[in-house]
């Protein structure tokens, strides 16, 4: 298994321009986030998908959309991108086992709006 | 409104000692706790997850403990190494919604 992919790997944009951020799992979970991590900020929670055709907010949501494609991808998108939204991006699954539920994380896509 | 806290936010210990790292948390109704480790410019690893109902989990040299009524987990690496260098960073589950809300994390160095 892959675990959780992401593309790119790095990006860097302009102001204004547009972007999306590419997640995959094939571990078949349901759930999967978008996380953004900033120094002194920690990791905040952007969108979450509890499974293939919904989708929430989280804690920090202004600005991004989200797409849940099907169960094993979710799409972040920066319709706008502004200097603020300058971080690296995280994407997970979540394992559920019973009671027993853990997440996993990709390698992250770092991101620079100029 | 949940808060997690991670102290201290640096550590650096010579190679060889025991140590542990803090992590507190304002509500206690959590559904679990997960520690992971995040090495520089790399994503999130998962190291030890505890159920609200259980009191540790040990995985190698790592001993994770909850006290829920305190609001505290604690995570002992024993005879650390330099290899164990990287950030660690707790993480709690409510128990309502499918969100988890990080600390900021320890960036811990190990001295050769």
């Amino acid at each position: 298994n892959a675990g959780v992919t992401q593309t790119p790997k790095f990006q860097v944009l302009k102001t204004g321009q547009s972007m999306t951020l590419q997640c995959a799992q094939d571990m078949n979970h349901n759930s999967m986030y978008w996380y953004r991590q900033d120094p002194g900020m920690g990791l905040r929670l952007i969108y979450y998908s509890a499974s293939e055709g919904t989708t929430d907010k989280g804690e920090v949501p202004n600005g991004y959309n989200v797409s849940r494609l099907n169960k094993r991808e979710f799409s972040l998108r920066l319709e706008s991108a502004a200097p603020s939204q300058t971080s690296v991006y995280f994407c997970a699954s979540k394992r559920v086992r019973g009671d027993y539920n853990e997440q996993f994380f990709g390698p992250g896509t770092r991101l620079t709006v100029l | 409104k949940q808060e997690v806290t991670q102290i201290p936010a640096a550590l650096s210990v010579p190679e060889g000692e025991n140590l542990v790292l803090n992590c507190s948390f304002t509500d206690s109704a959590i559904y679990n706790l997960q520690w992971f480790r995040q090495d520089p410019g790399k994503g999130l690893t998962s190291l030890l997850l505890i159920q609200s109902s259980q009191r540790e989990q040990t995985s190698g040299r790592l001993n994770a403990s909850l006290d829920k009524s305190s609001g505290r987990s604690t995570l002992y690496i024993a005879a650390s190494q330099p290899g164990d260098s990287a950030t660690y960073l707790c993480a709690v589950k409510l128990n309502r919604d499918d969100k988890i809300i990080f600390g900021k994390g320890t960036r811990l160095h190990i001295l050769p």
